[in-house]
């Protein structure tokens, strides 16, 4: 099956500054990759997604890249806030016929100083 | 308000009695899944049901039980809970039945088998 892993699993920050999370995945059928927020207390949400159609996708702050080629994806936050502190986990998956579970690596915690 | 509810948020209980943890979306979403999360692992698909009546295997499955009689609820049942399955559950819901769709997650249920 699939696996991901995710790098790394904390980063400090300083407030202004970029954060970059990482991530490989293991089968090249996964298609699809999404990124979710979790905030303390609180299940995860989604923030942004890719598919493998696309290389790079933004929103506002927020950018995913994907690497279909080396099999990895990363989240690049700009302008870090004291908001953006929180636990990141990505995830792939592999739509239609082949199945349909979402693979999570282990999580980046992220810690924004102001 | 769009959501999805889990009870009981906390349960302490002890091996071997039988638990159910509920979940239900009123969003009349057709994919709905149980993950568990621990520290370093992310979350781990238990089992996940793209329709009435139709459930499928996720990565961890073994000790659980789920069932979709109806479109909104997704109950998860532990038959004889061991304290290996001490961890924080999270219910999610999805429209359509494939996996490339935002996922809604519940608040969570901590559950402790002692």
């Amino acid at each position: 099956g699939e696996n991901v892993e995710q790098h790394p699993s904390t980063l400090s920050v300083q407030e202004g500054d970029s954060a970059v999370i990482k991530c490989t995945y293991s089968d090249s059928a996964s298609n699809y990759f999404p990124w979710y927020k979790q905030e303390l207390g609180k299940g995860p949400q989604l923030i942004i997604d890719i598919r493998s159609n696309v290389g790079e996708k933004k929103d506002q702050r927020i950018a995913v890249t994907l690497n279909k080629t080396a099999k990895h994806f990363s989240l690049h936050i700009t302008e870090t806030q004291p908001e953006d502190s929180a636990v990141y986990f990505c995830a792939a998956s592999i739509s239609g016929n082949a199945g349909n579970m979402l693979t999570f690596g282990g999580g980046t915690r992220l810690m924004v100083k102001p | 308000e769009a959501q999805v509810t889990q009870n009981p948020r906390y349960l302490i209980t002890v091996t071997g009695k039988k638990l159910t943890v509920t979940c239900s979306q009123n969003m009349n979403h057709e994919y709905m899944s149980w993950y568990r999360q621990d520290p370093g692992l992310g979350l781990r698909q238990i089992y996940y049901s793209m329709n009435v009546e139709v459930t499928d295997k996720g990565d961890v499955p073994e000790g659980y039980k789920v069932s979709r009689k109806e479109k909104r609820n997704f109950p998860l049942i532990l038959e004889s809970p061991s304290p290996n399955q001490t961890s924080l559950y999270f219910c999610a819901s999805s429209p359509g039945q494939i996996i490339t769709y935002e996922q809604y997650f519940g608040p969570g249920t901590r559950l402790t088998v002692t």
